[in-house]
C-alpha cells in the first residue's frame, strides 16, 4: 500500500540552526501537508501546499517557516532559526484533492528536538 | 468555526469487551468526520471517515463510527477489544478544503 514517507525520523538541533525535514508524498496525489504535534498536545495544521504554492497556511506558520517540492517527489518543511517551541513531531501528509471527504494520508512523523 | 471534542482523555477497557471512543463536533454545513490511531512512536493512520450516507461507518481492523447529526457525535465502537488496540484516537473534522482539525484525542488502555 502507498505510504508517505519522511526523513530523518528524529532530529536534534540547536537553538537558532536550520532544520529540514523532508517527505516523500505518495505519487498520484496533488495535495500536500504539514502538521506537528508538540508533546501531550493536539495535532495542529501548519500549511497546505498546491501546484508549487501555499494553499492555505495556519497562524503557527510565520516567517520563520517555508515548504518547497524542489523535485517530483520531494516535499520539505524548512525553519529557518529553530527555537525551543519548535520542538515537536512534524508530521507530512497527502491527499489526491482538495475535495472535502478526500482522505489525507499521514507519514510516520519527524521528531524535532530543539536543545 | 469547525471544531471537534474528545471529552474522555482515557478508556479503559478490558480484552472481549466492547469499546466506544467518544467524539463529538461542530460545523457549520456538512460534517466531513474522520477516526485516525496513532500507535506509540508511530505515525497518524487513517481508520475511517463519513462523507454522506450510512449513519454506521465501517472501517479498518474491525473498528465502526456511528454518525448522529442530532447529537453531533461520532463515536468509535469496536465490539470485542483487543490488547493491540491500545493507541492514541484522534477524532477530526474537515475543516475547510485544505485542512483536517483534531480533537485533543483519547488514549485506549485495553487490558488482558
Amino acid at each position: 500500500e502507498p505510504e508517505v514517507t519522511q526523513t530523518p525520523s528524529h532530529q536534534v538541533t540547536q537553538m537558532g540552526q536550520e532544520v529540514i525535514l523532508r517527505c516523500v508524498p505518495i505519487s498520484n496525489h496533488l495535495y500536500f501537508y504539514w502538521y506537528r504535534q508538540i508533546l501531550g498536545q493536539k495535532v495542529e495544521f501548519l500549511v497546505s501546499f498546491y501546484n508549487n504554492e501555499i494553499s492555505e497556511k495556519s497562524e503557527i506558520f510565520d516567517d520563520q517557516f517555508s515548504v518547497e517540492r524542489p523535485d517530483g517527489s520531494n516535499f520539505t518543511l524548512k525553519i529557518r532559526s529553530t527555537k525551543l517551541e519548535d520542538s515537536a513531531m512534524y508530521f507530512c501528509a497527502s491527499s489526491q484533492d482538495s475535495l472535502p471527504g478526500n482522505t489525507i494520508y499521514f507519514g510516520e512523523g519527524s521528531w524535532l528536538t530543539v536543545v | 468555526a469547525q471544531s471537534v471534542a474528545q471529552p474522555e482523555d482515557q478508556v479503559n477497557v478490558a480484552e472481549g469487551n466492547p469499546l466506544t471512543v467518544k467524539c463529538t463536533y461542530s460545523v457549520s454545513g456538512n460534517p466531513y468526520l474522520f477516526w485516525y490511531v496513532q500507535y506509540p512512536n508511530r505515525g497518524l493512520q487513517f481508520l475511517l471517515k463519513y462523507i454522506t450516507g450510512d449513519n454506521l461507518v465501517k472501517g479498518s481492523y474491525g473498528f465502526e463510527a456511528e454518525f448522529n447529526k442530532s447529537q453531533t457525535s461520532f463515536h468509535l465502537k469496536k465490539p470485542s477489544a483487543l490488547v493491540s488496540d491500545s493507541a492514541l484516537y484522534f477524532c477530526a473534522v474537515r475543516g475547510g478544503a485544505n485542512k483536517l482539525i483534531f480533537g485533543a484525542g483519547t488514549r485506549l488502555a485495553v487490558h488482558p
